[in-house]
């Protein structure tokens, strides 16, 4: 049950596009089309933003899309705004359990 | 609207035990597997547990496996964390969440705090 591996941190300025990485195995990542990303605000529960890699839940922006490739999963922001600035986790399923990254921090310059 | 409230957090001492509950409304609790996340204090989200919609299948974090157990009440709307022989590093933000191959709803999260 070792961590998906996220960079600590990323940073744009408004307007700009970010990606985040999130990398696996095949036995999680690679393995699954489980792949979810999650916004976590300070002292806020963490919002679901894409699941099944790909799949925003209504509601969710546009400007958020998921991709994966063979063991890593990217969480794409466009047109970067303010209220983006969060930690963003991603997630996989796995045979027996469920596997979080360590989180990135996204700042909004 | 679709809600789950945790509670029975609070402080503890190393190796007592505490139970958390976690009420859902809203949604057909019975239709759904239940997971329990923490998260430490300036730290990431970590998985802990998670039950089938019909108790069947329960499975735990080797970091608590043989200390917590899920559980759940399908008459009550309830999941269940029962945490025995606590230890400091439990010390964390629990939520529980509704589980679908990903979590779509989160409750706010209650504070369990293991110190002597």
């Amino acid at each position: 049950q070792s961590a998906l591996t996220q960079p600590a941190s990323v940073s744009g300025s408004p307007g700009q596009s970010i990606t985040i990485s999130c990398t696996g195995t095949s036995s999680d990542v690679g393995g699954y089309n489980y792949v979810s990303w999650y916004q976590q605000h300070p002292g806020k529960a963490p919002k679901l933003m894409i699941y099944d890699v790909t799949n925003r839940p209504s509601g969710v922006s546009n400007r958020f899309s998921g991709s994966k490739s063979v063991n890593t999963a990217s969480l794409t922001i466009s047109g970067l705004q303010a209220e983006d600035e969060a930690d963003y986790y991603c997630s996989s399923y796995t045979s027996s359990s469920t596997v979080f990254g360590g989180g990135t921090k996204l700042t909004v310059l | 609207q679709v809600q789950l409230v945790e509670s029975g957090g609070g402080v503890v001492q190393p190796g007592r035990s505490l139970r958390l509950s976690c009420a859902a409304s809203g949604f057909t609790f019975s239709r759904f597997a239940m997971h329990w996340v923490r998260q430490a204090p300036g730290e990431g989200l970590e998985w802990v547990a998670a039950i089938a919609f019909d108790g069947s299948n329960k499975n735990h974090a080797d970091s608590v496996k043989g200390r917590f157990t899920i559980s759940r009440d399908n008459s009550k709307n309830t999941v269940y964390l029962q945490m025995n022989s606590l230890r400091a590093e439990d010390t964390a933000v629990y939520y529980c969440a509704r589980g679908e191959g990903w979590f779509s709803v989160w409750g706010q999260g209650t504070t369990v705090t293991v110190s002597s």
